[in-house]
């Protein structure tokens, strides 16, 4: 079965410094992830996605992870944290059978980030 | 193009209660899929709809149910609520399942908020 994995609860950071949001997956196959930012009482915000082709993606507001498939890990990072960036991620997978053509995403627990001045 | 549309953003029952919440999703998205996520639970997926027909559903009772119209607006029942209900319920869209270009983002609504007393 797929899954992912956010090690931790809670990542504080200063404004400023780089930050780092950790994600580990278990697939059967070629895995498709993604990262998703949610803000107080909001949706979820789509970030990036890792299909195929370069082990580093760029996504929105300046995020970037890092596909890395012999520690199977897909880790969130930014180069300069803003204090606006504070809220929840969540990495998820994809879970899909072409058979069957459903899209489903299975979640990890999400981490907050909070980024102070 | 718009987003995806929940409504109502906040509703407030009582034990027992029924209620049915709307998702429209984007245009030209046919798929609709419904997650609740609550403190303890995470997000769990509930179902998906393609085409007005269930694809895929989750671990959840029976008091949970689905439907999706032709011009593929979903809405979501819930029958004879308990206090566990109480959660976020997130309406996603995306393109349909078996298509080349579909690499499985899913696009989420702003949720609508559930208290049950």
């Amino acid at each position: 079965a797929q899954s992912v994995a956010q090690p931790e609860d809670q990542v504080n950071v200063a404004e400023g410094n780089p930050l780092t949001v950790k994600c580990t997956y278990s697939v059967s196959g070629n895995p498709y992830l993604f990262w998703y930012v949610q803000y107080p009482n909001r949706g979820l915000q789509f970030l990036l996605k890792y299909i195929t082709g370069d082990n580093l993606v760029k996504g929105s507001y300046g995020f970037e992870a890092e596909f890395n498939k012999s520690q199977t890990s897909f880790h969130l990072k930014k180069p300069s944290a803003l204090v606006s960036d504070s809220a929840l991620y969540f990495c998820a997978v994809r879970d899909y059978m072409f058979s069957g053509g459903y899209n489903k995403l299975i979640f990890g627990a999400g981490t907050r980030l909070a980024v102070h001045p | 193009k718009a987003g995806v549309t929940q409504t109502p953003r906040y509703l407030i029952k009582t034990r027992g209660q029924q209620v049915t919440l709307s998702c429209s999703p984007i245009s030209g998205h046919r798929s609709v899929s419904w997650y609740q996520q609550t403190p303890g639970q995470g997000l769990q997926f509930l179902f998906e709809y393609f085409s007005e027909t269930q694809r895929n559903k989750g671990n959840f009772p029976g008091r949970f149910s689905g439907r999706q119209f032709s011009n593929s607006r979903s809405e979501m029942n819930v029958s004879t609520l308990e206090l566990g209900d109480s959660a976020l319920y997130l309406c996603a869209s995306s393109l349909a399942g078996g298509l080349a270009s579909n690499t499985g983002e899913l696009f989420f609504g702003e949720g609508s908020r559930l208290t049950v007393l």
